[in-house]
Formats: structure tokens, sequence, C-alpha cells
């Protein structure tokens, strides 16, 4: 079992570039959660998915985040434009129905010079 | 609204010493409430799972109990380890939504030798 896969494990960029993070789920998974982990407000929840549908995304902090599901297999969390202030760790985590335990990924953190 | 809270102070403690982390929750009535690990540069493991009806639960040298009066989990390591170094986090099932976990922002723990 591989386990929850993220990429990349780390990213610098400049304030206004694109960013893009990724995220393969366990498979057999259904439901999948996106996390910001920083120092001063620890693990918030950004957006979930459930059977690749978008459930609840009021933890984005806002319009320039964005993220997609294809597919049961992948998903996108996107950054546009990028600011200093969206430096922290992103999680992924994935989850079996009808089970508690969520299982994450090892995270890519993320530097906005 | 909602709030968690788990000692910012990192604890230290002796190895063979029992550590005992604290979890306080407001304005909640959790169904359950879940322990994590957390290791340096990895994400958020699974330890323990604890249900609003249940006092105690233990895994091996982990035992947590969970005090709805109180509003309050205690997290225990017995005979702790260096190995045991790690931030802990407690999370709780949103009571507005049963597929949303609120996170803590964890306690470290430091056991030496």
């Amino acid at each position: 079992d591989a386990g929850v896969i993220q990429s990349p494990r780390h990213e610098v960029t400049e304030m206004g570039q694109e960013v893009t993070l990724r995220c393969k789920p366990i498979s057999g998974h259904n439901s999948l959660f996106w996390y910001r982990q920083t120092m001063m407000r620890g693990l918030e929840l950004l957006i979930y998915f459930n059977n690749n549908v978008p459930i609840d995304d009021s933890g984005m902090p806002e319009d320039r985040f964005s993220a997609k599901m294809p597919n049961a297999s992948f998903s996108t969390l996107k950054i546009q434009p990028s600011e200093p202030r969206d430096s922290a760790v992103y999680f992924c985590a994935s989850r079996l129905a009808g089970q508690e335990t969520q299982y994450f990924g090892p995270g890519t953190r993320l530097l906005v010079l | 609204s909602q709030k968690i809270e788990q000692n910012s102070e990192a604890l230290n403690i002796q190895e063979g010493k029992t550590a005992t982390l604290t979890c306080n929750y407001t304005n909640y009535s959790p169904a359950y409430l879940q322990w994590y690990r957390q290791d340096p540069g990895r994400g958020p493991v699974f330890l323990l799972l604890i249900r609003e009806n249940e006092k105690e639960k233990r895994k091996e040298r982990l035992k947590v109990t969970f005090d709805t009066t109180l509003k309050q989990s205690l997290f225990h390591i017995t005979a702790s380890q260096p190995a045991d170094s790690a931030t802990y986090l407690c999370a709780l099932l949103s009571s507005y939504n049963t597929d949303k976990l609120i996170f803590g922002t964890g306690t470290r723990l430091q056991v030496f030798p």
C-alpha cells in the first residue's frame, strides 16, 4: 500500500505565480480532504470531496484557491496568483467510506517569495 | 464558535514516565474524538478514536479518556520512550458536518533518555 501520494514535496515560487499541488489518494478511498498547516493556525480544512464531488469548500481562503478532482485517483489544489501569506504545508488526506480515520500524505511545503 | 485547545507549550518528560496531554473543547457536542501523531516533515498519523459514550480507550501503551461533562480528553503514554517524541494532535468531529474534523494546534512531546 503506497499510501497517499503528494507532489511536489517542496515548492518555491515567486509572488504572482500559479502553483498546482497534486494528490493521489489511497486506492478505494472515496473521500479526499485538502488541509493547510501553519504555526499560527494549525491544521485547517480547505475543501473536501466525496466520490469526486466537492462537498464543502468553506475553508478555501479566497477565490485565488481552487480544487478539482477529475477522477477517483487524482486531485489538484491550485493557487493563482500566489501570495507570500500562502506559504504553508499543504496536506492531502483520504478516507474510506464508512470509516472515521483519515490517512494523510507527506505534505507539500510551499514557500512563496 | 467551536474551539479546541491543546497546550501549546512543549511537554518535556523523562523516559519511563507517563506523559499526559490535554485537549479541551468548547461549544461542541462531538460524536467522537481522535488523536493523531505528527513527526517533523510528515503528515499526521491516526492513533486512537474514542466515542462520546466511551469513557476510556486503550491501545498498547496509549490510553485516551473522554469526559463530555468537562469537555476534555486526556491522552496518556505510559512507559514513555524517546521514540514517542512528536507532536500530538486531537481532532473532533464537527457537530455541523459529520464529514469534517476540526484539529487542535497540537502539543509537542519531548521524551529525554
